[in-house]
């Protein structure tokens, strides 16, 4: 089976510093992996993919993420935060069969001025 | 650019009554999906709908879940009697197909059960 975990409900930077948004995932087949963003009120919004082509992923808003298969990990990143990035964060995987899309807990990121 | 909508935004419904939940779908897209979000709860997958079935469904799709596509552009979720339970954020998404992984999501309806 599938599954993602991120590793921290709640993550708290400066506005200005760096954004790490931590995830692992456990798949049995070469994943395709999501990272969404969902602004207060406001729907499900796609940052970026990995579908095993290139492992360095680059989003939208400046985010990027790596894919690293010996780690089993695809974390988030920024190098400069925003007051504007404030939100809840979701990694993704996609099943390989039927293509549900598996989500994770979900972290909250707050940035402070 | 294109987007998927769901209406109404917010339902208020009161425990065994019926609701249905809109979304109008990106339009060349193919596969349809209800996921949900019950508060402080992570996003959970209901159904998938391809070429005017289910495709595939998890353990929370009861029989008290129907979807449907009735016309071109509308994609329904049906409650026939609705729980407590069933209050919960739903969101509609859209694929353009299985190799375009992408999947874009509406806005959601939130529904509250009282």
């Amino acid at each position: 089976a599938q599954s993602v975990t991120q590793l921290d409900s709640h993550v708290s930077v400066s506005e200005g510093t760096p954004v790490l948004l931590r995830c692992n995932y456990s798949s049995s087949y070469s994943p395709s992996l999501f990272w969404y963003v969902q602004h207060p009120n406001k729907g499900l919004q796609l940052l970026l993919k990995y579908t095993s082509a290139a492992t360095l992923v680059k989003g939208i808003n400046g985010f990027e993420a790596e894919f690293k298969k010996s780690e089993t990990s695809f974390h988030l990143t920024k190098p400069s935060a925003h007051m504007s990035d404030a939100a809840e964060y979701f990694c993704v995987v996609r099943t390989n069969q039927g293509g549900k899309l598996i989500f994770g807990q979900g972290t909250e990121l707050s940035v402070k001025p | 650019e294109p987007e998927v909508t769901q209406t109404p935004s917010h339902q208020v419904t009161q425990m065994g009554q019926e609701v249905i939940l809109r979304c109008v779908p990106i339009s060349n897209h193919l596969y349809f999906y209800w996921y949900r979000q019950i508060l402080g709860q992570k996003v959970e997958f209901l159904v998938s709908f391809y070429n005017n079935e289910i495709s595939e469904k998890s353990e929370i799709f009861d029989d008290q879940f129907s979807v449907e596509r009735p016309d071109g552009s509308n994609f329904t979720l049906k409650i026939r009697s609705t729980k407590l339970e069933d209050s919960a954020m739903y969101f509609c998404a859209s694929s353009g197909s299985t190799r375009s992984y992408e999947q874009y999501f509406g806005p959601g309806t939130r529904l509250t059960v009282t």
